[in-house]
């Protein structure tokens, strides 16, 4: 099917694993964002890439990893996860830049439960 | 600093009934601002945006927005309000190259038959 999609949906993970979230896009939008979305904060950017093998840090990015080697895949890896990640992952995906190219689209997320 | 505020995290309205619901944003340069809606288990979807021009902006479902920048605000408005309509509204800003947006934290809408 062609958008956005996540996987998996939902994770369930101990203290200290390591976990990949995945993210693909059939658009070939240039940029790729990944958020976590925690009651209070609204959603908060992660970290984000402007094409591929090109990433860059976002407000909260201590914990993660983030590579793009192909544009349409972008995995979110948690090196060694913590409680204080658990949380709904979104990844998002804008076509490029330029007047008017602003909106991003939208992921269904990744509960990620890390006990 | 770039900041975002929905004063009201949650607002309840029954059928039929307008709606209103609040955002200002602080940012040193000309924003973009987006109203994205989050139904329960969903994604964001985009219900507006805007970034120049005409400070009335129509959206998707019967939404529409005004800018006004003396206030610093970016108001939600429907005039008569669905049971669909229930979910998470989040206002957002963005820079010129919208690869650095910044969210609200949310107001969840309830709508009462």
């Amino acid at each position: 099917d062609a958008g956005i999609t996540q996987s998996p949906r939902y994770k369930i993970t101990e203290t200290g694993r390591q976990v990949t979230l995945m993210c693909h896009q059939t658009w070939s939008h240039s940029y790729m964002f990944w958020y976590r979305q925690d009651l209070g904060h609204g959603l908060r950017l992660i970290y984000y890439s402007a094409a591929a093998d090109i990433t860059d840090k976002g407000e909260v990015p201590d914990g993660y990893v983030v590579s793009r080697s192909k544009t349409e895949n972008f995995p979110l890896t948690l090196e060694s996860a913590t409680r204080s990640q658990t949380s709904v992952y979104f990844c998002a995906s804008k076509v490029g830049v330029g007047q008017g190219v602003v909106e991003q689209f939208f992921g269904p997320g990744t509960r990620l439960t890390v006990l | 600093a770039q900041s975002v505020t929905q004063p009201d995290i949650h607002i309840t309205v029954s059928e039929g009934a307008s709606l209103e619901l609040r955002c200002n944003y602080s940012y040193g340069a000309t924003p973009y601002l987006f109203w994205y809606v989050q139904s329960p288990g969903q994604g964001l979807q985009l219900l507006l945006k805007y970034f120049s021009g005409d400070t009335l902006v129509q959206g998707i479902k019967g939404f529409e927005a005004e800018f006004k920048r003396s206030q610093s605000s970016f108001n939600l408005r429907k005039p008569s309000v669905h049971w669909s309509d229930a979910a998470e509204y989040f206002c957002a800003v963005s820079n010129t190259g919208g690869f650095k947006t910044i969210f609200g934290a949310g107001t969840r809408l309830f709508v009462k038959a």
